[in-house]
């Protein structure tokens, strides 16, 4: 059974801070990791993929994978209020690793 | 910027009819997938389709449903018999040559069964 776990929050963190945001994973079958932001009521919106060993910076962003553990992390640097959203992990499976394996999301909010 | 749209974007049925959602994927992209979220609950993968068949389905596609891309650029998921526990939002994604990296999601059709 393929699962991904995130701890659902709500992460509350004042504005200008870090959000760390972690997941777990069980499928070592996955090798590509995402994560997506969604607002309430819409879709699901790409932030970052990762799917080697260790740290990935875009930006504001940065994900990190160990692989050995089964962790995936996203970091969010000078935590903006527009940045409060639900923020789902999600791990790749099949051929074009593009079947998603979603968690249930952490809800961030940034307050100002 | 192109993106993956869908019709409608809120479809009220009533309990056993027959329901099809459509996307319309971003034209020069290879690889297809049907997702659904229950209100409040997680994303889950329903389906993935490339070259005119599926390649993945997960247990929750069952013979209720069924999925088709009739005209090359269309593609729809069928609902033959809807039941309560249909009720949902449903996400059209599609992938273009990069792979999963650029994986595109529209904006769903949110499913109220009666």
């Amino acid at each position: 059974q393929k699962e991904v776990e995130q701890n659902s929050g709500p992460l509350s963190v004042p504005e200008g801070a870090i959000a760390s945001l972690n997941c777990t994973y069980s499928d070592r079958g996955s090798q590509s990791f995402f994560w997506y932001r969604q607002y309430s009521g819409k879709s699901p919106e790409l932030i970052m993929f990762i799917y080697s060993n260790g740290d990935k910076e875009d930006g504001r962003f940065t994900a990190q994978l160990n692989k050995a553990s089964q962790y995936v992390s996203l970091l969010i640097r000078d935590s903006q209020p527009s940045d409060s959203a639900t923020y789902l992990c999600a791990g790749g499976f099949g051929g074009s690793q593009g079947n998603l394996i979603f968690g249930k999301g952490t809800k961030l909010s940034v307050k100002p | 910027e192109p993106e993956v749209t869908q019709t409608p974007s809120h479809q009220v049925t009533q309990m056993g009819q027959e329901v099809i959602l459509r996307c319309v994927p971003i034209s020069n992209h290879l690889y297809f997938y049907w997702y659904r979220q229950i209100l409040g609950q997680k994303v889950e993968f329903l389906v993935s389709f490339y070259n005119n068949e599926i390649s993945e389905k997960s247990e929750i596609f069952d013979d209720q449903f069924s999925v088709e891309r009739p005209d090359g650029s269309n593609f729809t998921l069928k609902i033959r018999s809807t039941k309560l526990e249909d009720s949902a939002m449903y996400f059209c994604a599609s992938i273009g040559t990069r792979g999963p990296y650029e994986q595109y999601f529209g904006p769903g059709t949110r499913l109220t069964v009666t």
